[in-house]
């Protein structure tokens, strides 16, 4: 079966202090591996998307890669609206398998 | 603005009851992809369906339906509601079916049973 294990569960950053959210599965032939945002009481919005080890995508203070293992959010000079839960998600049959989610909290 | 649009946003109904929860993909979409998110298990898929069609059943109780019209908007029914179900339920809409292109996720409707 299709796994998502995301780590840590809960992570407390200062602005400014640079850290990295891991997403490691497993999966039988990846067929992409998403990343959302997620704040309390809403629905998650979509980041990013990465298909092949290697690969690398950046938006903002947020960049993700890919290995054949795991993703990695790392996450430069945080700011406190940067505090949410991020989720990655792989393809698993017609749906995506979410993890549980990584719960930042930014402070000033 | 995802372009997901769910209503209603809140409801508060009692134990036995049922309701339906409706979800508008955004334009030019066929798939769109029910999800359940209650504080201990994270985000479940329950259904998706394709232009109209079931194409793929999750973690759906049978007390739980869905359906997608000809305009591609989408119903999710709930009956004989529990206490249990009380959770967010989510909406997605992805322009193909194969899960491997970016869903959008609409605000969600917040379920609380009584």
């Amino acid at each position: 079966e299709d796994q998502v294990t995301q780590s840590p569960e809960a992570l407390r950053l200062q602005e400014g202090e640079s850290s990295s959210l891991n997403c490691s599965y497993t999966v039988s032939g990846l067929r992409g591996l998403f990343w959302y945002r997620q704040d309390p009481g809403k629905g998650p919005e979509f980041l990013f998307t990465l298909y092949s080890a290697g690969e690398e995508k950046e938006k903002e203070r947020l960049k993700a890669t890919l290995t054949k293992k795991e993703s990695f959010l790392h996450i430069t000079a945080p700011k406190p609206e940067d505090s949410a839960t991020y989720l990655c998600a792989v393809p698993s049959g017609y749906a995506l398998n979410f993890g549980k989610g990584t719960s930042l909290l930014v402070t000033p | 603005d995802s372009g997901v649009t769910q209503t209603p946003k809140h409801l508060i109904t009692a134990t036995g009851q049922r309701v339906t929860l409706r979800c508008s993909p955004r334009s030019g979409d066929l798939s769109v992809y029910w999800y359940q998110q209650s504080l201990d298990q994270g985000l479940q898929f329950l259904i998706q369906y394709y232009n109209g069609e079931e194409r793929a059943k999750g973690n759906i109780l049978e007390r739980f339906s869905a359906q997608q019209f000809p305009d591609l908007h989408s119903e999710l029914n709930l009956s004989s509601l529990e206490l249990g179900d009380s959770a967010l339920y989510f909406c997605a809409s992805s322009v193909q079916a194969g899960g491997n292109t970016e869903a959008f996720f609409g605000q969600g409707t917040r379920l609380t049973v009584v």
